[in-house]
């Protein structure tokens, strides 16, 4: 089945522009996590949603925003970007390991931010 | 604050020897944890993984230790393969269904 698909794959922005990224989970996966990932912090948690719902929350500015779609497609958007949000963004799926799976994540290959 | 930790940013290893990949974590409350690998321009891929209530599991050439008396987990692989250079990710599921990523170790197999 396919994986997980982030779009844009390359992107350059200016500080101060906005950014919206996208996620399309592998089908059947209603949770999609943000990571950030940067040398040497590893990857950071951004928000969780399930079911369209924003169930976990990372500790990133309120720049940084997200939502869930009815079909569990996800967007993030980061407002005002600063040279610091330069960095891999990863998403990724998996089956609600809330309900008693202990959910493995499937990452998409991420979308790499450039803010200049 | 880094709730898991992976103190060995790098690690050279040479082929057919074992890779051993050390992680830590404070929180007491995590119980399942998990190892990520990922290689360049590709997201991380699941390696293996381990609940509390064992302290070993085993995956053909991968075997992940836990000691939860010591917070300390690691991943050993035998024997290493130039295939198995990466960065590996060590994480861990908190309260609230969260993982807590360790900032990774890029391991290098010589051949």
């Amino acid at each position: 089945k396919a994986g997980v698909t982030q779009t844009p794959r390359y992107l350059i922005k200016t500080r101060g522009q906005q950014v919206t990224l996208s996620c399309s989970p592998i089908s059947g996966h209603r949770s999609v996590s943000w990571y950030q990932q940067t040398p040497g912090q590893g990857l950071q948690f951004l928000f969780e949603y399930f079911s369209e719902t924003q169930r976990n929350k990372g500790n990133f500015p309120g720049r940084f925003s997200g939502r869930q779609f009815s079909n569990s497609r996800s967007e993030m958007n980061v407002s005002t970007l600063e040279l610091g949000d330069s960095a891999l963004y990863l998403c990724a799926s998996s089956l609600d390991y809330g309900t008693g799976g202990f959910g493995e994540l499937f990452f998409g290959e991420g979308s790499r931010l450039t803010v200049l | 604050d880094q709730q898991v930790k992976q103190n060995s940013p790098s690690l050279s290893v040479q082929e057919g020897r074992i890779s051993i990949l050390n992680c830590d974590y404070t929180n007491s409350m995590f119980d399942y944890f998990l190892w990520y690998k990922k290689y360049p321009a590709e997201g991380p891929t699941f390696l293996i993984s381990i609940s509390s209530i064992k302290d070993k599991n085993e995956d053909g050439r991968f075997t992940v230790f836990l000691n939860k008396s010591a917070k300390h987990l690691s991943l050993h692989i035998v024997p290493s393969q130039p295939g198995d250079s990466a960065v590996y990710f060590c994480a861990a599921l908190g309260t609230g269904n969260q993982f807590y990523f360790g900032t990774g170790t890029s391991l290098t197999v010589i051949p």
